[in-house]
């Protein structure tokens, strides 16, 4: 099974609003990755969890707030967002001495 | 420093003929290298990967790609598309063996048109 799972599909939020992105997999894999996807452009890496511990952050903007809290569970916290964020956020997982990475399907946010 | 270029950012083909899509590579070490395929409003799904065991990599749903040290190039292929290939397909570079941040071309949309 080399599934991962995303929720929500789709996301809607204000500017003040507050929500959090979740994702899953139960392969055993002790990385974890978020992703930023804007339309017709390839992933962005944002951040990177090993043993669930952060590991790499790309720059990312704190109103983005990740936390791994078990080694099959990855959430992106998000609060005071900016229209420009509207974009799809993949999740990803790997096992730690392989740089193939799984794919969720993808939250879809829109920030209004 | 590790790059990836995919040399065509639309490709069309009529359903039944053969599909290439191209890319080369850039990288200071052995690469692995990857094809993932993107279905509208979908995540990335593994197509294949190249490793170093063999240079004719096999893949998923008829896919295959062949690795070219001299060329740099990792090129994927399919002898006969069908209406679900249409997709973005992105070629993708390692930067090390193990977890870590992975390169990712500009991406490739394939039409195929009836």
């Amino acid at each position: 099974d080399t599934e991962v799972t995303q929720t929500p599909k789709h996301l809607v939020m204000g500017m003040t609003n507050k929500k959090s992105l979740k994702c899953e997999q139960h392969m055993g894999h002790r990385a974890m990755y978020w992703y930023k996807q804007k339309a017709k452009k390839p992933p962005e890496l944002m951040f990177v969890y090993s043993y669930e511990k952060l590991s790499i952050n790309e720059s990312v903007p704190s109103r983005f707030s990740p936390e791994c809290p078990n080694s099959s569970l990855l959430n992106l916290h998000l609060h005071a967002l900016q229209p420009e964020d509207s974009a799809l956020y993949l999740c990803a997982s790997s096992h730690l001495t392989t740089d193939t990475q799984y794919f969720g399907p993808g939250t879809r946010l829109t920030v209004l | 420093a590790q790059s990836v270029t995919q040399l065509d950012s639309h490709v069309s083909v009529s359903e039944g003929t053969p599909v290439l899509l191209r890319c080369n590579y850039s990288s200071s070490y052995s690469p692995s290298l990857f094809w993932y395929v993107q279905h509208p409003n979908k995540g990335l799904q593994l197509l294949l990967k190249y490793t170093s065991a063999a240079t004719l990599v096999k893949g998923i749903n008829g896919f295959e790609a062949e690795f070219k040290k001299s060329e740099t190039s990792f090129h994927l292929t399919k002898p006969s598309a069908h209406m679900s290939d249409a997709a973005e397909y992105f070629c993708v570079v390692s930067i090390r063996g193990g977890y870590n941040k992975l390169i990712f071309g500009a991406g490739t949309r394939l039409a195929v048109h009836p």
